[in-house]
């Protein structure tokens, strides 16, 4: 069984850093491009970044390029993402997602399989 | 960047009612178009992916269609577990974007 287990939100001044987890299990980790997902409150799906099965390459939204950065250890079958210089408008639940394909390079998958999220609340 | 633009934004039809739901793309993505269930508090449920193609263990009351740009979802006979935002999603080239939902309810 697929399982993708967020953690690492919680609330952070604007202009804070967070480092976000995503432990995976129950698939081949390393031939599946992943990605990260976010969603504010009330609002939709908005893709933030994605990275190859074998992390050599990386892809990000426009509205955080600079600030994050996806990355992912496939030893420990986990995805991180970290979030620098946050501000009020990052504020959403953030989901780990995988790729419905395999060896897909992060920025052309759709998602077969979703964490359950985390909420980052950026706040002062 | 390619925008994705859905529609209606949301509608409200009786159960066992045909319902279509349409995402339109600013330029061509091929087939590279998912479809996506989010039931109220729970998570994104893959229904489609290719544009019509149905993910595994998803209703076959669900179909997705194609011509050109328009992508079209279909739920033959709504049910009132399908209450739930759907949102389209191409992936030809990042960004990835998504649609900006349906919100379906039950007349």
């Amino acid at each position: 069984e697929v399982q993708l287990l967020e953690s690492g939100g919680g609330l952070v001044q604007p202009g804070g850093s967070l480092r976000l987890s995503c432990a995976a299990s129950g698939f081949i980790f390393n031939t599946y491009a992943m990605s990260w997902v976010r969603q504010a409150p009330g609002k939709g799906l908005e893709w933030v970044s994605g990275i190859s099965a074998s992390g050599g390459s990386t892809s990000y939204a426009d509205s955080v390029k600079g600030r994050f950065t996806i990355f992912r250890d496939n030893t420990k079958n986990t995805l991180f993402l970290r979030m620098n210089n946050l501000r009020a408008e990052d504020t959403a639940v953030y989901y780990c997602a995988k790729d419905g394909r395999t060896y897909g390079y992060g920025g052309n998958s759709f998602f077969d399989y979703w964490g359950q999220g985390t909420l980052v609340t950026v706040s002062s | 960047d390619i925008q994705m633009t859905q529609s209606p934004s949301s509608l409200s039809a009786s159960v066992g009612d045909r319902v279509t739901i349409t995402c339109r793309a600013s330029q061509g993505i091929s087939n590279y178009l998912a479809w996506y269930q989010q039931k109220p508090g729970k998570v994104p449920k893959l229904l489609i992916y290719g544009a019509s193609t149905l993910q595994s263990g998803v209703p076959s009351r669900f179909s997705g269609s194609e011509s050109g740009t328009e992508f079209t979802l279909t739920i033959s006979s709504l049910q009132p577990e399908d209450v739930a935002i759907y949102y389209c999603q191409k992936y030809n080239s990042d960004p990835l974007t998504f649609g900006g939902g349906t919100k379906v309810e039950i007349k």
